[in-house]
């Protein structure tokens, strides 16, 4: 069975810092991996997915991630977050196996000014 | 419709009261599901939907919580006898999982309060 794990619940970093969320998944097959956002008080969005080919995928706000296959990881960075990144990052992972897709549990994004 | 559609938005009710929370989802997704989200907590798998194949039922927390589902369409999470513990915004996905690799698409959110 496949499972997600978020190590850290909550992550502060102050403005214009860098950042990295954390995400290790577990699967005895191909996966496909995502990262969603929640925005305070909005529904969850697709921030980012790997399906296959660039190990490293980026989004139109500046996060990028990079699937990492021997340490089966996917880590979402970001060299310089603003204000305007302060929301709940959820990984998530599925297969070609089964579609259902698993959630991690989030990681609330605290930025201080 | 554009996106998918959770009602209410909000719901109010007093302990021991059933209530029904819908679902519409993406016209032509195949897979839906239900996950919960308590205040500060992150997503709690509840149910998913797959055509028409058995549900996967292993996330409902208890024989008070039940969902259906009309074909490809319509999805309706009933709760029986809530309870105060039973409060946090239920969330409803689809996705076109006909196609490996596909996101699910979010609602809005059902906020469910018991009182």
């Amino acid at each position: 069975a496949q499972s997600v794990t978020q190590l850290d619940s909550q992550v502060p970093v102050f403005e214009e810092a860098p950042v990295e969320l954390r995400c290790n998944y577990s699967s005895s097959v191909s996966v496909y991996l995502f990262w969603y956002v929640q925005y305070p008080n909005q529904g969850l969005q697709l921030l980012l997915k790997y399906l296959s080919g660039s190990t490293l995928v980026e989004s139109i706000n500046g996060f990028e991630a990079e699937f990492n296959k021997s340490q089966t990881s996917f880590h979402l960075r970001k060299p310089s977050v603003h204000i305007s990144d302060t929301a709940e990052y959820f990984c998530a992972v599925s297969s070609n196996r089964d579609d259902k897709i698993i959630f991690g549990k989030g990681t609330r994004l605290h930025i201080l000014p | 419709g554009a996106g998918v559609s959770q009602s209410p938005s909000n719901k109010v009710t007093e302990k021991g009261k059933d209530v029904e929370l819908r679902c519409d989802p993406i016209s032509g997704h195949t897979a839906l599901y239900w996950y919960r989200q308590r205040l500060g907590q992150g997503l709690e798998f509840l149910i998913y939907f797959q055509g028409n194949s058995a549900p996967d039922k292993s996330g409902l927390p208890s024989d008070r919580f039940s969902a259906e589902r009309t074909g490809e369409s319509v999805s309706t999470l009933t709760i029986q006898r809530t309870q105060q513990e039973d409060s946090a915004v239920y969330l409803c996905a689809s996705s076109p999982s006909v196609i490996s690799g596909t996101e699910a698409f979010f609602g809005q959110g059902t906020r469910l309060t018991v009182v």
